[in-house]
């Protein structure tokens, strides 16, 4: 059962523009949730994270807000630009227990010069 | 210098062999991991390991088993590969100590079993 959702397998945007990636979460235990970037034939890259006791995060072009009763994250990226074509991945885990990731599926921006 | 290191990069090999990969890490984390990223993309979890404590997927055969000849290192080993076993692992790191939560991911093995 995926616990962690991302519905948009792709997203096209133009450079210089906002992108925005959206997340779903189903598990309520899920107190921590990250965004993770991935270019092919290499390993994802962490980019930004959140803590359930915070609604934003930012990290110059990235932001990343959380909507806890909706269960919903999402990643701004802006301006976008052309390196940011990547596979973006969401994860979510629990800071009690064992420490792993629950991943999406991953959505695919294209950045368009 | 490459924080998490996975060796091979690529592995092709028939149904029914053994197989290792190899993993390296030089953060000085207490804590790795393998993943497993099947053909839909989807990124699971197959173990968690540090020092105290192995946690295992319940999902994952017993054809699969990490070993950690010391803690920079955690190798998977697979026994009796099957088709379905082709895929990309990713091992992966991060402290245990929980101050941060993110992880730090090797380049990734792409197994393909024939």
């Amino acid at each position: 059962d995926q616990q962690v959702k991302q519905n948009s397998p792709s997203l096209s945007v133009q450079e210089g523009r906002i992108s925005i990636l959206n997340c779903d979460y189903t598990n309520s235990m899920f107190d921590y949730f990250l965004w993770y970037k991935k270019y092919p034939a290499e390993g994802p890259t962490f980019l930004i994270s959140i803590s359930s006791i915070k609604d934003k995060n930012e990290d110059g072009r990235f932001t990343v807000f959380l909507n806890k009763s909706a269960k919903h994250l999402s990643l701004h990226i802006v301006p976008s630009q052309p390196g940011d074509s990547a596979v973006y991945f969401c994860a979510a885990g629990k800071q009690t227990g064992a420490n792993n990731l629950f991943f999406g599926t991953g959505t695919r921006l294209t950045v368009i010069p | 210098d490459t924080a998490v290191s996975q060796t091979p990069k690529y592995l092709v090999t028939q149904m029914g062999n053994d197989k290792s990969i190899k993993c390296e890490q030089n953060l000085g984390h207490d804590t790795m991991y393998w993943y497993k990223q099947d053909s839909k993309k989807f990124l699971k979890i197959m173990f968690s390991y540090n020092n105290k404590e192995l946690i295992i997927n319940e999902t994952v055969p017993n054809r699969f088993s990490p070993k950690s000849p010391d803690k920079a290192h955690l190798n998977l080993h697979i026994n009796s590969l099957e088709l379905g076993d082709s895929a990309v692992y990713f091992c992966a790191s991060s402290q245990e100590d929980r101050k941060t939560y993110e992880q730090y991911f090797g380049p990734g093995t792409r197994l393909t079993v024939t």
